[in-house]
């Protein structure tokens, strides 16, 4: 199994506070992804990242930003929650783009806004 | 926006049984993907498929790309409980940062 962990595994916040969200691999992959998932929608991609200090949005970044500072750490930041945000949020990492962008996901945090 | 659409959404069957799961878009893409999660976990990768037509065969499982590439399909022989999960098909985008649009999911329970 790729290296990958996700920190919290859960958490309950309340509207209007900040909440960040990290992804931490040890595979040393180039590329990594922050998606949500929600009955009836699938998983939709909020960020993703080519490199470090490299990101750009993805479908749903509405409400979020994201920070690499180095390779092994992605970092998801709700800057004010939202009841719409609660989630569970997926990280995934993949070591090449193209045909065979393959990911390996994180075992997710499922996030609660009251 | 690129939309990939399951189907079914849901499938309950008996141990050893047959089915197939549609995964239909009326985008091209670049190659698909197709994931098994199990609850609470991340998924799973199974199979990348990436020419037009190409049939790819895993044990008992057996994933089509359609000759049009906006297509696919994955069909499961003889099914087993261990087969139970959400399965997700994923279609890789054609631009430079090639991301994925995953399908709705189909969520399959096998019995004894």
């Amino acid at each position: 199994d790729a290296g990958i962990t996700q920190s919290p595994r859960h958490k309950v916040t309340e509207t209007g506070t900040p909440v960040t969200l990290r992804c931490h691999q040890t595979e040393n992959h180039r590329y990594m992804y922050w998606y949500r998932q929600d009955p009836g929608h699938g998983l939709r991609l909020i960020h993703y990242s080519y490199g470090v200090k490299d990101t750009d949005k993805g479908e749903v970044s509405d409400g979020y930003s994201v920070s690499r500072s180095k390779t092994e750490d992605f970092l998801l930041t709700l800057e004010s929650a939202t009841s719409s945000q609660t989630s569970v949020y997926f990280c995934a990492i993949s070591d090449r783009a193209g045909l065979y962008n393959e990911q390996f996901f994180g075992p997710g945090t499922r996030l609660t806004v009251l | 926006t690129q939309l990939l659409e399951q189907s079914p959404q849901f499938l309950s069957i008996q141990e050893g049984e047959n089915l197939t799961v549609y995964c239909n878009s009326s985008s091209v893409f670049s190659s698909l993907q197709w994931y098994r999660q199990e609850p609470g976990e991340g998924p799973v990768l199974l199979v990348t498929v990436v020419t037009g037509g190409e049939v790819k065969k895993l044990k008992r499982l057996t994933f089509q790309f359609g000759d049009a590439r906006k297509d696919s399909s994955l069909h499961i022989t003889a099914a087993q409980p261990g087969d139970t999960g959400l399965y997700l098909c994923a279609g890789v985008g054609t631009g430079t940062a090639s991301k994925l649009t995953f399908g709705t999911g189909t969520r399959l329970q096998v019995t004894l």
